[in-house]
C-alpha cells in the first residue's frame, strides 16, 4: 500500500522567511511519481511540480524548491523568502499504478497549512 | 479550453435526500476520478475511470455511484445523502495511457454539506 505523510499540519512564518514544507511516501513500486499540489483559500488544487522515481535531481523554479531523496522517501518542498500570498495548503502526493492497468491513483497527504503573515 | 467543469459548486441536501454533481472535461483524457476532500485532510479517491464504459472503486465508494457513457462526462450520483458526505468534491482528469503520469487536472470543486 502507499501512504504520504505530511507531518507538519501549519506553520507560521513571517514573509521574507524562507520555510520548508517536509513529505515523506511509501511504495513498494519503483516506477512512482510525486506531486506537489497548493490550494488556496479560494479552494482550487493548482499543480505546483511532478518528479519521476528515477530522478533525483534537485528543482529550483524562482523561489520554489525541491528536495527528492529516495534513500529516505521523502519530497521536500522550500519557499524561499516567502510572500503573503504563498498563504495557502500544500498537498504532496504520490501517484502509482491502478491494478494492472495504466491508470494511476494519486494518494494525497493530509495537507500542510502555511501561513505567511505580513 | 474549459478544462474540467463541475456543477454546482455548492449544494445543500437533506438527510436521504439524491442527487448527481455534473464533471465534463474537454481535453480528451481518458481517465477520469472523483475525489472528496473532508475538512482538514487530504483527498481521497472514491471512484475513477479508464474510458467510456468502465468505472471501478476507489478507497471510498459506499454511497456514491458513477457512469461513464462518454469521453467527457462522469458523473457522481448520490443517493440516500447523509451527514458523513458533507465534503468538498472534485473531479479530476489526466492523460491516458503511457503518458499517464497521474498529474491530474482538476476542477474547482463542489462543496456539498447534507443536514
Amino acid at each position: 500500500a502507499q501512504k504520504v505523510t505530511q507531518a507538519q499540519t501549519e506553520i507560521s512564518v513571517v514573509e521574507k522567511e524562507d520555510v520548508t514544507l517536509d513529505c515523506v511516501y511509501e511504495t513498494r513500486d519503483t516506477t512512482y511519481y510525486l506531486f506537489w499540489y497548493k490550494q488556496p483559500p479560494s479552494g482550487e488544487l493548482v499543480f505546483l511540480i511532478r518528479r519521476n522515481s528515477f530522478d533525483e535531481q534537485n528543482e529550483i523554479s524562482g523561489r520554489y524548491s525541491w528536495n527528492f531523496q529516495k534513500s529516505t522517501s521523502s519530497f521536500n518542498f522550500t519557499i524561499t523568502a516567502s510572500h503573503v500570498v504563498d498563504s495557502a495548503v500544500y498537498f504532496c502526493a504520490l501517484s502509482v499504478l491502478i491494478s494492472s492497468g495504466s491508470a494511476r491513483q494519486l494518494t494525497f497527504g493530509s495537507g500542510t497549512q502555511l501561513t505567511v503573515l505580513p | 479550453n474549459a478544462g474540467v467543469t463541475q456543477t454546482p459548486k455548492f449544494r445543500i441536501l437533506k438527510i436521504g435526500q439524491s442527487m448527481t454533481l455534473q464533471c465534463t472535461q474537454d481535453m480528451n483524457h481518458n481517465y477520469m476520478y472523483w475525489y472528496r476532500q473532508d475538512p482538514g485532510m487530504g483527498l481521497k479517491l472514491i471512484y475513477y475511470s479508464v474510458g467510456a464504459g468502465i468505472t471501478d472503486k476507489g478507497e471510498v465508494p459506499n454511497g456514491y455511484n458513477v457512469s461513464r457513457s462518454t469521453t467527457e462526462d462522469f458523473p457522481l450520483r448520490l443517493e440516500l445523502a447523509a451527514p458523513s458526505q458533507t465534503s468538498v468534491y472534485f473531479c479530476a482528469s489526466s492523460y491516458p495511457g503511457t503518458l499517464n503520469t497521474g498529474e491530474l487536472f482538476f476542477g474547482e470543486g463542489s462543496r456539498l454539506t447534507v443536514l
